[in-house]
């Protein structure tokens, strides 16, 4: 089974800069990534799928890359509303079964 | 408007079988690529996908719960029910389902259900 490894659990930073989240893959999943944000108390919200296509009405601001076994998701500039938890998940098509990583929390420096 | 909705008990003992039961709106379960997923999510802790279902009746489950796992759907009353056998407090969680379209991850979701085992 392919596992998902995260880092950092978490990151510190600050409105207006720059996010980077890493989520790494066991071994290759082509680009069957997708990223979550999931924010307290609420259901999770599809940004990323397919490693690099932003889901409908996700912000410019959210850009993700990568494939085969390493991946990013990029906040350009984040807003106040971005601090929450993001996670990764892959898939495969055949059979269909997803994974999820453990979790990167964002939060306020 | 895509909707999706959870519902079951919020306390289940242990060896019982919960029974979840999704309700959507909005799409249809009969169109052709149309998929739906449980996932569930223990406090504190990270996502964990359990089952999906699609048009076609396919079901995929979990490797680690699929002896414990049973998904169906009723078209009809745009309804997908999980079930799991021989719960244990570990599997205290929130479930939640989601649908999986047009691409294949989870789009849409439901505001999960809560549920506790406990004795």
């Amino acid at each position: 089974e392919i596992v998902l490894t995260q880092s950092p659990a978490t990151l510190s930073l600050s409105p207006g800069e720059r996010a980077t989240l890493s989520c790494r893959a066991s071994q290759s999943v082509s680009s069957y990534l997708a990223w979550y944000q999931q924010k307290p108390g609420q259901a999770p919200r599809l940004l990323i799928y397919d490693a690099s296509n932003r889901a409908t009405g996700i912000p410019a601001r959210f850009s993700g890359s990568g494939s085969g076994t390493d991946f990013t998701l990029t906040i350009s500039s984040l807003e106040p509303e971005d601090f929450a938890v993001y996670y990764c998940q892959q898939r495969s098509n055949w059979p269909k079964m997803y994974t999820f990583g453990q979790g990167t929390k964002l939060e306020i420096k | 408007q895509v909707t999706l909705r959870e519902s079951g008990p919020a306390l289940v003992k242990p060896t019982q079988t919960l029974t979840l039961t999704c309700t959507f709106s909005g799409f249809s379960l009969s169109t052709s690529g149309m998929c739906v997923s449980w996932v569930r999510q223990p406090p504190g802790k990270a996502l964990e996908w359990l089952a999906l279902i699609d048009w076609d009746d396919d079901k995929y489950y979990s490797t680690s719960l699929k002896t414990r796992l049973t998904i169906s759907k009723d078209t009809s009353k745009n309804q997908v029910v999980l079930t799991m056998t021989n719960m244990d407090p570990v599997d205290t969680a929130t479930y939640y389902c989601a649908r999986n379209f047009p691409v294949l991850d989870m789009d849409v979701w439901g505001k999960g259900t809560t549920v506790t085992v406990s004795s």
